[in-house]
């Protein structure tokens, strides 16, 4: 089975704190992904990672960045929270190179509160 | 960009019901994937569909691909109280590149 899994389950930081979110994965997956989920608005790409070093942007990257040094691990950045950034984040892989269509594995997502 | 339509928003059902959920797009899909989400958990995959007209079950659950490639859907037989939970659809389109569009989900209460 694959297995996703985000550093913190829950978290609460203050505005205008760098607030790091951690992602790794067992399965050797090449292709990882952040998203936002958020009532009523779904499931947002923030951010995705086809290779290691690789990023690029998805539909909301502002406010964001993201590292990938190691295959296994995707992290997510926010530079300076701020309060619109309360949100679950999931983060998800999937196998091969690229864009294919084989499904995304998701973690069990972090509930992040910007006080 | 591509829309997924899942509606209505949530669905009310007594346990025992069949419930059927569907999703719509006016994009042709070449991957229909469905995904359940518990309360505070991350979505799972349950189906995986890959060719027009495919017909795949899991258990209680059946999804099918469309012919049109432009829906899919999803039954559920026999519910039982821990299918409730929140349901989404994916799709990839067509062409090099496509990213992953997801609908918005359908929120499944099962009333025991």
């Amino acid at each position: 089975d694959v297995k996703v899994t985000q550093s913190s389950r829950y978290l609460v930081k203050r505005t205008g704190e760098k607030v790091f979110l951690e992602c790794v994965q067992d399965m050797d997956h090449e292709n990882m992904f952040w998203y936002r989920q958020d009532p009523g608005l779904g499931l947002r790409l923030i951010y995705f990672s086809y290779d290691v070093k690789m990023k690029e942007k998805g539909d909301i990257p502002e406010g964001y960045s993201v590292s990938r040094e190691k295959k296994e691990r995707f992290s997510l950045i926010l530079e300076s929270a701020s309060t619109n950034q309360t949100s679950m984040y999931l983060c998800a892989s999937s196998p091969q190179q690229g864009l294919s269509n084989q499904p995304q594995h998701f973690g069990d997502g972090t509930r992040l509160s910007i006080l | 960009g591509q829309q997924l339509n899942q509606s209505p928003q949530s669905m009310f059902i007594q346990e025992g019901e069949d419930v059927s959920m569907n999703c719509t797009s006016s994009s042709i899909f070449n991957t229909w994937l469905w995904y359940k989400q518990d309360p505070g958990e991350g979505p799972v995959l349950l189906i995986a569909l890959y060719k027009a007209g495919e017909l795949t079950s899991n258990g209680r659950l059946t999804a099918q691909f469309g012919i049109t490639r432009k829906d899919s859907f999803l039954n559920i037989s026999a519910s039982i109280p821990s299918d409730v939970g929140i349901y989404f659809c994916a799709g990839f389109t067509t062409g090099a590149n496509s990213k992953l569009t997801f609908g918005k989900g359908i929120t499944l209460s099962v009333r025991p």
